[in-house]
């Protein structure tokens, strides 16, 4: 069964600094993998995700994740933070047992705050 | 536009009460998903449906269930409101396909049950 581990439920980070956020993934097949943010008090919105091809996913508001099926991993970057970014990330891995009804497996969510 | 919209976002309801939360979608999705966030324990599902009339359990469904009537239209059920349903609820949707199409989220309907 797929399995999501976020690592950090918190990350601090100064404005203009690296955003690193962590994710690694349990499948037995090659996964499809995403990340979500969630703002306050709104729903969740799709950063990027990764399906196949290449490796390296472009997302908005300049964030990026790599796919790295040795490590198993799925870390979120951002070379600049912005105070806008300040928000709950979540990474999901899609529960390919589940007959193409599209279930998502979400990791418990690392939230981001930026300092000035 | 695609729009994920929840009929409620607080909600104060008294433990044994039967609470509905609606969600609606205009993206012509088959599938609808019925998710409770806390913290710490990211999104849990409770119900998904995969087409009207059709639903199947996720992985906490107790205290709950869900109805569709119409492919644009999910709604959870809590039967009989407890403290320990006191959450943030989420409404999603998305195409069928096999875990290549990403949901659709509402925004979200914070039930405080008293």
């Amino acid at each position: 069964a797929q399995s999501v581990t976020q690592l950090g439920s918190h990350v601090s980070v100064s404005e203009g600094a690296l955003v690193l956020l962590r994710c690694n993934y349990s499948s037995s097949v090659p996964p499809y993998l995403f990340w979500y943010v969630q703002y306050p008090n709104q729903g969740l919105q799709l950063l990027l995700k990764y399906t196949t091809g290449a490796t390296l996913v472009k997302g908005i508001n300049g964030f990026e994740a790599e796919f790295k099926k040795s490590e198993t991993s799925f870390h979120l970057t951002k070379p600049s933070a912005h105070m806008s970014d300040a928000a709950e990330y979540f990474c999901a891995v899609s529960d390919l047992g589940s007959g193409g009804y599209n279930k998502l497996i979400f990791g418990a969510g690392t939230r981001l705050a930026v300092h000035p | 536009d695609v729009k994920v919209t929840q009929s409620s976002r607080y909600l104060v309801k008294r433990t044994g009460e039967k609470v509905f939360l609606e969600c609606v979608q205009d993206m012509d999705h088959e599938n609808m998903f019925w998710y409770r966030q806390d913290p710490g324990l990211g999104l849990r599902l409770i119900y998904f449906s995969y087409d009207v009339k059709m639903k199947e359990k996720g992985d906490i469904p107790e205290g709950y269930s869900v109805s569709r009537e119409k492919k644009e239209r999910f709604s959870l059920i809590l039967e009989s409101a407890s403290t320990n349903q006191t959450s943030m609820y989420l409404c999603a949707s998305s195409r069928p396909n096999y875990g290549t199409h990403e949901q659709y989220f509402g925004p979200g309907t914070r039930l405080t049950v008293t």
